[in-house]
């Protein structure tokens, strides 16, 4: 089945050292997302790439990175963790068409980051 | 920029029994969308709403977009314990963009 994985399910880093998660996605679609999902929040976006355009939302902390080597994987590098980046971290796809509007995203399971 | 109030916050219901969640935004609604979210899993893509007055269903959920595309509406009848999770409303921000509620906790009660 065509889906969105995201690796690890959970990860644990200390703080300060970098972490990077991992995204990949088998449905071939043009856009691809960052979350950041603190608890009983709303997901925020931090960036998406639409093919290889990088889109970085105007509050994401420089702290936050991401790169996209082709269609199928997208990664997200946390620099120097600190503990108020303990979040789950939500990866989405979604393929606007040719009218370039937003159609449903497609989520990933999430990767829980916990800082100690 | 857009901002989607969801009410209630939380809600507890007996299985069963119909229940209604709302997502009021803060600007005319383009594109509205629902997602269900089991807790720690990642959102499921439940409907798309675009027009006015516009109403779909899938299995006993329905939702529906006031005519003023303001509002939204998911109703859910007879509900069952697999309803249970976070249900949240998503709206259209520019393109390739969704901005997310705060989303409606659900638990039902055997």
């Amino acid at each position: 089945d065509a889906m969105v994985i995201q690796n690890p399910r959970y990860q644990v880093t200390q703080f300060g050292k970098p972490v990077t998660l991992s995204c990949s996605q088998t449905l071939n679609h043009n856009v691809m997302y960052w979350y950041q999902q603190k608890s009983s929040q709303a997901p925020k976006l931090l960036f998406h790439y639409y093919d290889k355009d990088f889109n970085n939302e105007a509050d994401t902390p420089d702290n936050f990175q991401s790169r996209r080597p082709n269609t199928s994987f997208c990664f997200l590098d946390i620099r120097s963790p600190g503990l108020g980046d303990a979040a789950m971290y939500l990866c989405a796809t979604s393929n606007p068409g040719t009218s370039g509007f937003t159609y449903e995203q497609y989520f990933g399971p999430g990767t829980r980051l916990t800082v100690t | 920029s857009q901002e989607l109030e969801q009410s209630p916050q939380s809600l507890i219901v007996q299985e069963g029994k119909n229940l209604t969640i709302n997502c009021t935004s803060s600007k005319t609604l383009y594109g509205l969308y629902w997602y269900k979210q089991k807790y720690g899993e990642g959102l499921i893509f439940l409907m798309m709403l675009q027009k006015g007055g516009e109403e779909k269903s899938h299995e006993k959920i329905t939702a529906k977009l006031d005519e003023k595309k303001q509002q939204s509406s998911l109703h859910i009848t007879a509900s069952q314990p697999s309803h249970a999770g976070i249900y949240l409303c998503g709206a259209t921000q520019g393109a390739q963009k969704l901005v997310f509620g705060q989303g409606t906790r659900l638990t039902i009660n055997p």
